[in-house]
């Protein structure tokens, strides 16, 4: 089955760091696109960023460049959002999502990772 | 970057009826937009691609079109599943999200 499956939730407390995942499978993972999208509670969809698997190519929103850091690991079929000192602003929900060869829309989504920051 | 605004931001309907969203890109996106649907507590889901391609499996009663800078999404005889929050989102650089526009019951 071609999916993608994304970590469990988190509880953080304000400046300590995280890395969440999101493993693909049923599909070949290094040639496809891999996005970030966020989520505040009750709020409309943002795009982070996305990385190619393949090389590690990266790009990021300017919202969201030097906030974030996105890797992947094609061994593993797994791609990674992380953070180096967490705000409560993070608090949110995060998606992966995949798009094609190229980079464009996203035609498969994980199920969210809800991302909790409170002191 | 480049900026989404859609409208309305909320619209009521009721089931039968043709519903109309619109997004406006800040610059030229040609035919680069996709839109989703998104339910309560779900992922979204792409509905249409490159302005007017239908994804596989979506019902035909969802149709979009326009290039450049302004599109619309078109849901004919609006079913009790629609009831939803719908999205645009351009792929011309990088990407973007409209805010959205929550389509509920009259």
């Amino acid at each position: 089955e071609v999916q993608l499956v994304q970590s469990g939730a988190e509880v953080k407390k304000p400046g300590e760091s995280l890395k969440i995942f999101c493993e693909g499978s049923g599909y070949t993972f290094p040639n496809y696109w891999i996005g970030w999208v966020r989520q505040r509670p009750g709020k409309g969809l943002e795009w982070m960023g996305i990385i190619y698997p393949g090389d590690s190519d990266a790009r990021y929103s300017l919202s969201f460049q030097g906030q974030v850091t996105i890797s992947a690991d094609t061994s593993i079929r797994t791609a990674y959002l992380q953070w180096n000192s967490l705000k409560a602003s993070d608090t949110a929900i995060y998606y992966c999502a995949r798009t094609g060869v190229r980079m464009g829309y996203f035609d498969l989504w994980g199920r969210g990772t809800l991302v909790t920051v409170s002191s | 970057d480049i900026q989404m605004t859609q409208s309305p931001s909320t619209l009521s309907a009721s089931v039968g009826d043709r519903v109309t969203i619109t997004c406006r890109a800040s610059q030229s996106i040609s035919s680069w937009l996709a839109w989703y649907q998104q339910k309560p507590g779900k992922a979204p889901k792409v509905l249409i691609y490159q302005a007017s391609r239908l994804e596989s499996g979506v019902p035909s009663r969802f149709s979009g079109s326009g290039s450049g800078t302004e599109f619309t999404l078109t849901i004919n005889s609006l079913q009790p599943d629609d009831f939803a929050t719908y999205y645009c989102q351009q792929y011309n650089t990088y990407g973007t999200f409209g805010q959205g526009t929550k389509v509920e019951i009259k």
